[in-house]
């Protein structure tokens, strides 16, 4: 079974700091993805990687950087952390190009920033 | 862009019978596909179903089916003989495969599921 292991399930920090949450899968898998979840919004996507090094702009990536250097791991940074950005915070992975293949997430990390 | 819709933000059913949670979607691709997902309380979202929009035979997984019309751009999913253990937040997402680095998934806003003893 694939598995994408996320840092932290829960997570307090301060407003201001700059905060890492980790990811990392298990399946070789191309794609990997960062998504935050809010009550009635759904999941939106941050920001995603198709490969190592390369990333793109999800729908909010505002606030937020990412960085993959190795092909399991990928990282979303809060570079300057703000109260809006209380939320959950779910990693999935997906093999490239088979597009009947969904996505494979983490447990998630419920982040609060005071 | 691609929209979804799940009208219901929360559902109830009664244990061992049956609930359908509705899910509908806006698009002007021929060839995508459809998933539900389930995120139990504090536990890690999982596939339920999938649905490859070329077929028209509607896809199933033991208690879970799809209802799935295209023309509507519908894709309900049906569970029957509910469990306990189906209590969830059930998500609807469509994906095109017209973009093979798959970033393109959209997903709804979720629907509460309560099961009741």
């Amino acid at each position: 079974d694939v598995k994408v292991t996320q840092s932290s399930r829960y997570l307090v920090k301060r407003t201001g700091e700059k905060v890492f949450l980790e990811c990392v899968q298990d399946m070789d898998h191309e794609n990997m993805f960062w998504y935050r979840q809010d009550p009635g919004l759904g999941l939106r996507l941050i920001y995603f990687s198709y490969d190592v090094k390369m990333k793109e702009k999800g729908d909010i990536p505002e606030g937020y950087s990412v960085s993959r250097e190795k092909k399991e791991r990928f990282s979303l940074i809060l570079e300057s952390a703000s109260t809006n950005q209380t939320s959950m915070y779910l990693c999935a992975s997906s093999p490239r190009g088979l597009g009947n293949q969904p996505q494979h997430f983490g447990d998630g990390t419920r982040l609060s920033i005071l | 862009a691609q929209t979804v819709t799940q009208s219901q933000p929360e559902m109830s059913v009664q244990e061992a019978e049956t609930v359908t949670l509705s899910c509908t979607y806006d698009t002007s691709e021929s060839d995508y596909y459809l998933f539900w997902y389930k995120q139990p309380p504090s536990r890690q979202m999982i596939l339920v179903i999938r649905q490859e929009a070329y077929k028209q035979q509607n896809a199933t997984e033991n208690r879970f089916s799809v209802n799935f019309q295209k023309a509507a751009k519908s894709f309900s999913l049906k569970i029957s003989d509910s469990q306990l253990g189906d209590a969830a937040m059930y998500f609807c997402a469509y994906r095109t495969p017209r973009d093979n680095y798959g970033q393109n998934f959209v997903f709804g806003p979720g629907t509460r599921l309560s099961v009741l003893p």
